[in-house]
């Protein structure tokens, strides 16, 4: 079946180092690929999305870009403050039959120090 | 836009009695929500699929008569944790998708209700 996989936190980095987080997936079909981000105590915010092979998602200076042929979409950002630090998920969503699945990653924990 | 409300952000129940959670999409309809309830390591798992006039689907592992969930509107979902235990405590959030989109579209979540059980 479909899954996502990203590396695993927590990730401590000073304020504007440069920023990796894997995200790798599996899937059948031509999902599409989406990083949401959670600040402490509240619910998901989507940060970015790609929808098909070579796309590039990009927000409030975050990228990914949608790696058909290595099956990835690694999130990155030139230089983190400290207000990034959050958990952010890699997720997939894809069709199956009539309806469509969202399939989410557990999430890496980002650190940021000032 | 897409704003999804979820209420009460947080509850502490006795073991034994029922919680109900609410989730509201404010400015849009929504023929489908999702519920996840998230673990302390941060994963999150989908608990079901909610449908607007129809029955729940299910995950694998989820018990259907102890998280009951009621899609009565396009605007409004509810889960109630029947019997609560202490083992039910945890973060639960929910999230819309706008009717008439397809799966390129991403998900609107609410900011979670935090349930313990006393």
């Amino acid at each position: 079946g479909n899954s996502v996989t990203q590396m695993e936190g927590p990730v401590t980095l000073s304020e504007e180092a440069f920023l990796t987080i894997n995200c790798t997936y599996t899937a059948t079909g031509y999902p599409s690929l989406f990083w949401y981000v959670q600040y402490p105590g509240e619910g998901l915010q989507l940060l970015l999305k790609a929808t098909k092979a070579d796309d590039k998602g990009s927000n409030k200076g975050f990228e990914a870009t949608y790696r058909k042929e290595t099956t990835s979409f690694h999130l990155e950002k030139g230089s983190v403050q400290v207000s990034d630090s959050a958990v952010y998920f890699c997720a997939l969503s894809d069709r199956r039959g009539g309806t469509y699945k969202y399939i989410f990653g557990t999430g890496t924990r980002l650190k940021v120090l000032a | 836009g897409a704003v999804v409300s979820q209420h009460p952000s947080w509850v502490i129940c006795k073991s034994g009695t029922s919680v109900k959670i609410e989730c509201r999409s404010l400015d849009f309809q929504a023929t489908t929500m999702f519920w996840y309830r998230q673990f302390p390591k941060q994963s999150l798992m989908l608990m079901a699929t909610s449908n607007e006039g129809s029955k729940a689907t299910y995950e694998q592992g989820v018990e259907k008569d102890k998280f009951l969930i009621n899609h009565a509107s396009l605007t409004l979902s509810t889960l109630t944790v029947t019997s609560a235990h202490p083992e039910d405590s945890s973060f639960y959030i929910c999230s819309a998708s706008r009717t008439g989109v397809d799966y390129n579209s991403p998900l609107h979540f609410g900011n979670g209700t935090r349930l313990t059980v006393t």
